[in-house]
């Protein structure tokens, strides 16, 4: 079984501060983590994902994200918000290997104060 | 590359008929594809999977003869919503897994969505 709690359901930032969305996740076997980020109306689109390899992930738009197994942990970071980056974003786990069942948090949606 | 298309992107029916939504996928080729519901303020739910030329596995709580999965090809699955009344209005969206790429790191590339309304 495996799960992902997302931290704040809304954050706000100023333009050009740093961004920090919150994501703990729970497996009973290796994960493979992603973060999905979707805009009003629209589907998701992959920010950025951990397969087992390095431990801090970059991913696009300036997005990076570090997995941490003793806090079981990946938290979305970039180091200066745009307007653009306001949106929803989604953690996402599954277990290790292909083709495995991937479970979504509840998303944060991010607010991005000019 | 990577692209999903899901049609309609909106539709509006009346209480009692049948509405079918596709998922295509454009550039790849699909084996399995997802279908999720998402309410507002919430996250996805995911309704079934749909394994292409076998029968799509429903998650539990989701009535199978109610939404009608069919995956007939490598690059289309369709949702039917039969009979829908006003408590199936929501946001669906599908998503699919690449057969050669995106199955080994459970990546999924998602459409744009479907807004259903029932009047």
């Amino acid at each position: 079984a495996q799960s992902v709690t997302q931290l704040g359901s809304h954050v706000s930032v100023s333009e050009g501060a740093l961004v920090l969305l919150r994501c703990n996740y729970s497996s009973s076997v290796p994960p493979y983590l992603f973060w999905y980020v979707q805009y009003p109306n629209q589907g998701l689109q992959l920010l950025l994902k951990y397969t087992s390899a390095a431990t801090l992930v970059k991913g696009i738009n300036g997005f990076e994200a570090e997995f941490k197994k003793s806090e079981t942990s990946f938290h979305l970071t970039k180091p200066s918000a745009h307007m653009s980056d306001a949106a929803e974003y989604f953690c996402a786990v599954s277990a290790e290997g292909g083709y495995q069942k991937v479970t979504f948090g509840i998303g944060t949606k991010l607010q991005v104060i000019p | 590359g990577a692209v999903v298309s899901q049609h309609p992107s909106w539709v509006i029916c009346k209480s009692g008929t049948s509405v079918k939504i596709e998922c295509r996928s454009l550039d790849f080729q699909a084996t399995t594809m997802f279908w999720y519901r998402q309410f507002p303020k919430q996250s996805l739910m995911l309704m079934a999977t749909s394994n292409e030329g076998s029968k799509a596995t429903y998650e539990q709580g989701v009535e199978k003869d109610k939404f009608l999965i069919n995956h007939a090809s490598l690059t289309l699955s369709t949702l039917t919503v039969t009979s829908a009344h006003p408590e199936d209005s929501s946001f669906y969206i599908c998503s699919a897994r690449d057969a050669l790429a995106g199955g080994l790191y459970n990546e999924q590339f998602f459409g744009p969505g479907t807004r259903l309304t029932v009047l």
